[in-house]
């Protein structure tokens, strides 16, 4: 079965560093992968996705992420925090077929310091 | 355009009372899936639906739950007898046809008291 680790629950920066939020997957084929975003109160808005090709993929606000194959992985980056970038932070990945429904990680509260 | 509706966007409860939740799709989008948020399970797959038929109810909880989905659009998601567990913020989001990614709704937080 598919899943989805995110292994920070929670993370703190300052406004203007950088950012990495880290995602570990399981699936047995190529995966189709996803970071969504959430403020307080709203549904989930959609950051960037990799489907194929180019293993990094570049999102909306900023964000980009990069697929590794040899770790599973598909860790979120951002090279300058804003203060509007503090909300929580999920990795998906999608079943294949026709399905697509999607198996989140646990999700990343991310804070940012004046 | 539009986006993805929910309504409502509250719901308070009593125990053993049914409730139903509505989703307005983006138009045109085929595929119609319902999430639930809650703090003890995260985001959980509910049901999936491909026009008017649901190909995977795999994640519905119990027989309590039901959902229907009309003229390939609007959905209904229906809670019989709610139980206090059944609190949580339930998503629905919509897929076009040749596309992967899922568009969702702001939600409605139910409350069962």
């Amino acid at each position: 079965a598919q899943s989805v680790t995110q292994p920070d629950i929670h993370i703190t920066v300052s406004e203007g560093a950088s950012l990495e939020l880290r995602c570990n997957y399981s699936y047995g084929a190529t995966p189709y992968l996803f970071w969504y975003v959430q403020s307080p109160g709203q549904g989930l808005q959609l950051l960037l996705k990799y489907f194929s090709g180019d293993t990094l993929v570049q999102g909306i606000k900023g964000f980009e992420a990069e697929f590794k194959r040899s770790q599973s992985s598909f860790n979120l980056r951002k090279p300058s925090v804003h203060w509007s970038d503090a909300a929580e932070y999920f990795c998906a990945v999608a079943s294949g077929g026709s399905n697509y429904k999607l198996t989140f990680g646990k999700g990343t509260l991310l804070t940012v310091n004046p | 355009g539009a986006g993805v509706s929910q309504s409502p966007s509250n719901k308070v409860t009593e125990k053993g009372k049914d409730v139903e939740l509505r989703c307005d799709p983006i138009s045109g989008h085929t595929a119609l899936y319902w999430y639930r948020q809650s703090l003890g399970q995260g985001l959980e797959f509910l049901i999936y639906f491909q026009g008017n038929s649901a190909p995977d109810k795999s994640g519905l909880p119990s027989d309590r739950f039901s959902a229907e989905r009309t003229g390939g659009s609007v959905s209904t998601l229906t809670i019989q007898r709610t139980q206090q567990e059944d609190s949580a913020v339930y998503l629905c989001a919509s897929r076009p046809t040749r596309y992967n990614e899922q568009y969702f709704g702001p939600g409605t937080r139910l409350t069962v008291t």
